[in-house]
């Protein structure tokens, strides 16, 4: 256990459903993440949030919208996803600030796009 | 562009030492991480260096050569429970983990 839960675990979705996916962390870190990781693929940063503000969107498709209420909670909503967007998708949560610090990441959702 | 390059996959045996490497390109630098990903599991920390050398840490050891953009994971004493994916990342001068694709370590018996 690393601290840092995701649900659920695994997803499978048509493209017209709306989803979202959820991440908590109990370690009391100030940064939260969200990555794709595709098979034999680096992983890619999506988005990250300090202290509950975004401060990173690497270019992301609008279909995903994350959102961060608070500082241990993190979602990303999901809607009119295409095949190409299955992957595990992972959350991980830092100290934060400009630091060099460990991430600590969830388990995953394992994403199916029908 | 940045780039972190390390093997697809690596076979060895229980018992035996294996090297992993990993080479990078990127736009400034403020250390390498090595994480262990076992299969369906969250990828979990093993080791940072931001120093040339080598720091040891049980049976896994890791080195860096910021001149070179080399580092290796070295394993000894191989077990079963090894078999994992290892993820080789570089914090960028922003503070960004850059990731390699991973290298997929299989042990045989």
């Amino acid at each position: 256990e690393t601290g840092v839960t995701q649900t659920p675990r695994h997803l499978v979705m048509g493209m017209t459903n709306k989803k979202s996916l959820k991440c908590e962390q109990h370690l009391g870190h100030n940064a939260m993440y969200w990555y794709k990781q595709s098979a034999k693929k680096p992983l890619e940063l999506m988005f990250v949030y300090s202290l509950e503000e975004r401060v990173e969107n690497n270019s992301v498709p609008s279909r995903f919208s994350p959102e961060c209420p608070n500082s241990s909670h993190l979602f990303l909503h999901l809607h009119t996803l295409q095949p190409e967007d299955s992957a595990l998708y992972l959350c991980a949560s830092s100290q934060g600030g400009t630091e060099v610090d460990e991430q600590f990441f969830g388990p995953g959702t394992r994403l199916t796009v029908l | 562009g940045q780039n972190i390059d390390q093997p697809t996959e690596m076979t060895a045996t229980e018992g035996a030492i294996v090297q992993i490497n990993c080479t990078y390109q990127t736009s400034g630098f403020n250390g390498l991480f090595w994480y262990q990903q076992h299969a369906g599991e969250a990828p979990t920390f093993l080791s940072y260096n931001v120093l040339d050398g080598l720091e040891e840490k049980g049976r896994f050891s890791s080195f860096l050569s910021r001149s070179k953009g080399y580092s290796y994971l070295l394993l000894k004493e191989l077990q079963m429970k090894d078999s994992a994916s290892y993820l080789c990342a570089v914090m960028d001068s922003n503070y960004q983990l850059i990731w390699g694709a991973g290298t997929k370590l299989i042990i045989k018996p």
